[in-house]
């Protein structure tokens, strides 16, 4: 199994741009996160779904979309580029029920906004 | 709200030394509570669990005990390794009908020198 898979792994934006990280799971989970990492803060938590078609604002929604039409893909959008978006972003996914409440990661996407 | 606070690092240790590192929660109902390590460029995985007072969670000679009179859940280990170099998180479940997300503490980073 690849778990969760995440794209593009590092990526440059200028500020105002817009891009959209892919994060696709072949777990059949039905919950999936999306977090942001920031050096010394943890991670915080940016949307989240507990299934297909239903999306949910985390902690940090402003600047972010998402979407979920599959169970296995969750994409994070995002609207006009900021330098404080750049950051670390870890798509995560879960069945609470059969693994008491383990999140699996994606191995991280990089993003830098100048 | 629910919060998880963990100590601040950066922790440096002599290969073969102690380690602690804690952790407190504050959360309503019976969360389950989780240690989550991240080695250098790479996403977080997994480093054991605990779903009940009293629980023990171990793994890789890691271990942690669910304390619910001191809300605690510190991370220990009897002799640390340069390959345990790491930041490790402490992080709390809420209920899968809460979204089943998991909070995190700040991160704690580990370096162990041989």
């Amino acid at each position: 199994n690849a778990g969760v898979t995440q794209t593009p792994k590092f990526r440059i934006l200028k500020i105002g741009q817009s891009m959209t990280l892919q994060c696709t799971q072949d777990m059949n989970h039905n919950y999936m996160y999306w977090y942001r990492q920031d050096p010394g803060m943890g991670l915080k938590l940016i949307y989240y779904s507990v299934g297909a078609g239903i999306t949910d604002k985390g902690e940090v929604p402003n600047g972010y979309n998402v979407s979920r039409s599959t169970t296995e893909d969750f994409p994070l959008r995002l609207e006009l580029a900021a330098p404080s978006q750049t950051s670390v972003y870890f798509c995560a996914s879960s069945n609470p029920e059969r693994e008491g409440g383990e999140l699996f990661f994606g191995e991280g996407s990089r993003l830098t906004v100048l | 709200g629910n919060s998880v606070t963990q100590m601040e690092g950066p922790v440096t240790l002599s290969e073969e030394a102690f380690l602690t590192i804690n952790c407190t929660y504050t959360a309503t109902g019976y969360p389950s509570l989780f240690w989550y390590v991240q080695y250098p460029g790479e996403g977080l995985q997994l480093l054991l669990k605990a779903t009940k007072a009293d629980d023990k969670g171990s793994n890789k000679g890691f271990e942690a005990t669910y304390r619910k009179e001191t809300t605690s859940f510190h991370l220990e280990k009897g002799s640390v390794q340069v390959s345990d170099s790491a930041v490790y998180f402490c992080a709390l479940s809420e209920s899968y009908n809460q979204g089943g997300k998991l909070i995190f503490g700040q991160g704690t980073e580990l370096s162990v020198k041989p």
